[in-house]
């Protein structure tokens, strides 16, 4: 079983549209949990990054997590052709080395359509 | 230039040759990060620089060469890489070693042929 699993996609949706992205994982020693955003040929983005069970809310976007089910979502309203993008899930734990890695998911490609 | 900076945008490079990557960050932050992305795969670490220090290798080859000489400068140095080598590699800083928050450069797009 992979560390973090998150549907490729690709997902597609009408303007306006609630958009739910979602990410699974089997560490329960992750602490940070994170939301990027990558454009075509550009480096990923910080979207969102929150290290407790609940929500977090940010214009837009909201980030979701459950721990005890192991499971992050971020919901995206009023989907807008801008939102167009790759959105990839991360999550951190302490490495033992005074660090903490990120481990990604795959990413879902997301299209808004006007 | 603000945020972290990558250079060069694209590199094509033969088998044989010996080239750099070289990432700059200004935003004070003091680790730094390699990442490779391959196409359906996810981003994967990996070089991790605290403080100027290698803290994290993650079983790279060893034709993948990290240089950090201050906390703003981390250089990737590449020699006789091979076709699979072919990927896009990012740079990354964050404020502290616990790397919760992480910011990255637009990427460096390597074809070895």
């Amino acid at each position: 079983q992979k560390e973090v699993e998150q549907d490729p996609g690709p997902l597609s949706v009408p303007e306006g549209a609630i958009v739910s992205l979602n990410c699974t994982y089997s560490n329960s020693a992750f602490q940070y949990f994170m939301w990027y955003r990558q454009y075509s040929r550009k480096g990923p983005e910080l979207l969102m990054y929150t290290y407790s069970s609940g929500n977090k809310e940010d214009g837009r976007f909201t980030a979701q997590v459950d721990k005890s089910s192991k499971y992050i979502s971020l919901f995206i309203r009023d989907s807008q052709p801008s939102d167009s993008a790759t959105y990839l899930c991360a999550m951190s734990a302490d490495s033992g080395a005074g660090s903490y890695q990120l481990t990604f998911g795959k990413g879902t490609k997301l299209s808004v359509i006007p | 230039e603000t945020g972290v900076t990558q250079t060069p945008r694209h590199l094509v490079m033969g088998m044989t040759n010996k080239k750099s990557l070289k990432c700059e960050q200004h935003l004070g932050h003091n680790a730094m990060y390699w990442y490779k992305q391959s196409a359906k795969k996810p981003l994967e670490l990996m070089f991790v620089y605290n403080f100027k220090e290698q803290t994290e290798n993650n079983s790279v080859p060893s034709r993948f060469s990290p240089e950090c000489p201050n906390s703003s400068h981390l250089f990737l140095h590449l020699h006789t890489l091979q076709p699979e080598d072919s990927a896009l590699y990012l740079c990354a800083s964050s404020p502290t070693p616990a790397g919760d928050e992480q910011y990255f450069g637009p990427g460096t797009r390597l074809t070895v042929t």
